[in-house]
């Protein structure tokens, strides 16, 4: 299976502060590569796909950019919505595979 | 609209079966395959398996294979898991969701496991 390693685990931002997030995958994912937000008791939902499409109703302040092993989202100027854990998924290959997950706080 | 809305809150023994649904609006349930995740808490979700459910094929992850049995039933538009031969391990919630993008899931499942 391909593993997704997400950096960092957690992070604390101040409000308007520019935010990134970091997944690293064991072999090329080809722009498999999707990003989701969890709030606490809720389910995932769509932030970003196929690397760097915005996913419909998304804030245009998520970005995402990457390709071959090394993807990022960027979330620029922190807001207090923003809070929550974020997950990347690639689906270049059967199993898709989560990271590890990155818990985002405003400070 | 899209809507996953999946089945209520279980509390099973360890050793029981349980069968958890996922019903399917607002869009043609046949065109997407339906993909099921376990997700315990402060871990990130890792994917069950999927079924195609306009043939009813199903792929599985490897360590799920015994554990989960994934159907669907296109005349109530809702997919299915079972789950057998329950442990502690299987206590965690879990989600149906749509399509390779996992564009839209189900509110969650919580499964306990206790004697």
């Amino acid at each position: 299976d391909i593993q997704m390693t997400q950096s960092p685990a957690s992070l604390s931002a101040s409000l308007g502060e520019t935010v990134s997030i970091e997944c690293l995958a064991s072999e090329d994912i080809y722009s498999y590569l999707a990003w989701y937000q969890q709030k606490p008791g809720k389910s995932p939902q769509l932030l970003i796909y196929a690397a760097n499409r915005l996913q419909e109703g998304v804030p245009s302040r998520f970005s995402g950019s990457g390709s071959g092993t090394q993807y990022s989202l960027k979330i620029s100027g922190m807001q207090p919505e923003d809070e929550g854990d974020y997950f990347c998924l690639q689906g270049s290959k059967f199993p898709p595979t989560f990271g590890g997950g990155t818990k985002l706080e405003l400070k | 609209e899209v809507q996953l809305q999946q089945s209520g809150p279980e509390l099973q023994r360890p050793g029981a079966s349980v069968k958890l649904s996922c019903k399917a609006s607002g869009y043609t349930f046949t065109e997407y395959y339906m993909y099921w995740v376990k997700q315990r808490p402060k871990q990130s979700p890792q994917l069950i398996g999927r079924i195609d459910p306009e043939d009813g094929s199903t792929d599985y992850v490897e360590k799920f294979k015994n554990k989960a049995t994934l159907t669907a039933d296109t005349s109530s538009n809702t997919a299915y898991m079972q789950l057998s031969s329950l442990t502690s391990e299987d206590t965690a919630t879990y989600f149906c969701a749509r399509n390779h993008l996992f564009d839209y899931w189900g509110q969650g499942v919580m499964v306990t496991v206790s004697s």
